[in-house]
């Protein structure tokens, strides 16, 4: 079936440094959405792209849809304490709602 | 409204007993879909439901059975639960959960299920 891998498994960070994980999935994906997940708390959708070698910003966040369609990326700018959580990518083939989730990349960011 | 709502928020039960998760949403939407999350891992889809219709059963075992009353409510009932059942179970929801490209779920808070 579907796998979708991310590294790092965890960052540890100190505030104001950047921060990126990689999203790669076994088979070539029909979109690719991120969702970041609070300690405690539930995934919150934060974007989802479709086009091939698609990038998209939001704030001080960048994503990134590889040009083959398997692999994905999100970088953070100089991190908050904000942005602690847990990242989650998430793709879908064919059935579009279906949605398999990336391992995840937690990230903990210190002052 | 951008809500999905959960109960109970925790639950503790016993391999015997017979409980239900309760999940709700008003936006309009019509696909909800269960997931069961252990700790430190990514939600693991269980159940899609579109158009109060079951679409998609991810081989869940049969102690797992969901119900989808009405296009705002859909039910998890549990039965004869293993120890090994305890976890977090979303609740997510979509607007349309058919075709096209994937859509945005929101999720739920999730019930916090702990089998004894």
């Amino acid at each position: 079936g579907q796998q979708v891998m991310q590294i790092p498994q965890y960052q540890h960070v100190q505030e104001g440094e950047d921060f990126t994980t990689y999203c790669n999935s076994s088979t070539t994906l029909s979109n690719i959405q991120w969702y970041k997940q609070r300690p405690g708390g539930h995934p919150v959708f934060l974007i989802q792209l479709v086009k091939s070698g698609e990038v998209k910003k939001q704030k001080r966040l960048t994503f990134q849809f590889g040009e083959a369609k398997k692999n994905s990326s999100l970088h953070i700018t100089a991190t908050q304490t904000t942005d602690v959580g847990t990242y989650f990518c998430a793709g879908s083939t064919g059935t579009a709602s279906k949605l398999t989730f990336g391992t995840g990349t937690r990230l903990q960011v210190t002052l | 409204d951008t809500e999905v709502t959960q109960t109970p928020k925790h639950l503790v039960m016993g391999m015997t007993n017979k409980k239900s998760l309760k999940c709700e949403q008003h936006m309009g939407h019509r696909a909800m879909y269960w997931y069961k999350q252990k700790a430190k891992k990514p939600p693991e889809l269980m159940f899609v439901y579109s158009y109060e219709k079951l679409s998609i059963n991810e081989s869940v075992p049969s102690r797992f059975s969901p119900e989808c009353p009405n296009s705002s409510l859909l039910n998890l009932h549990l039965h004869a639960l293993q120890p090994e059942d305890s976890a977090l179970y979303l609740c997510a929801s979509s607007r349309r959960g058919a075709g096209g490209i994937g859509e945005t779920q929101y999720f739920g808070p999730g019930t916090r299920l702990l089998v004894l």
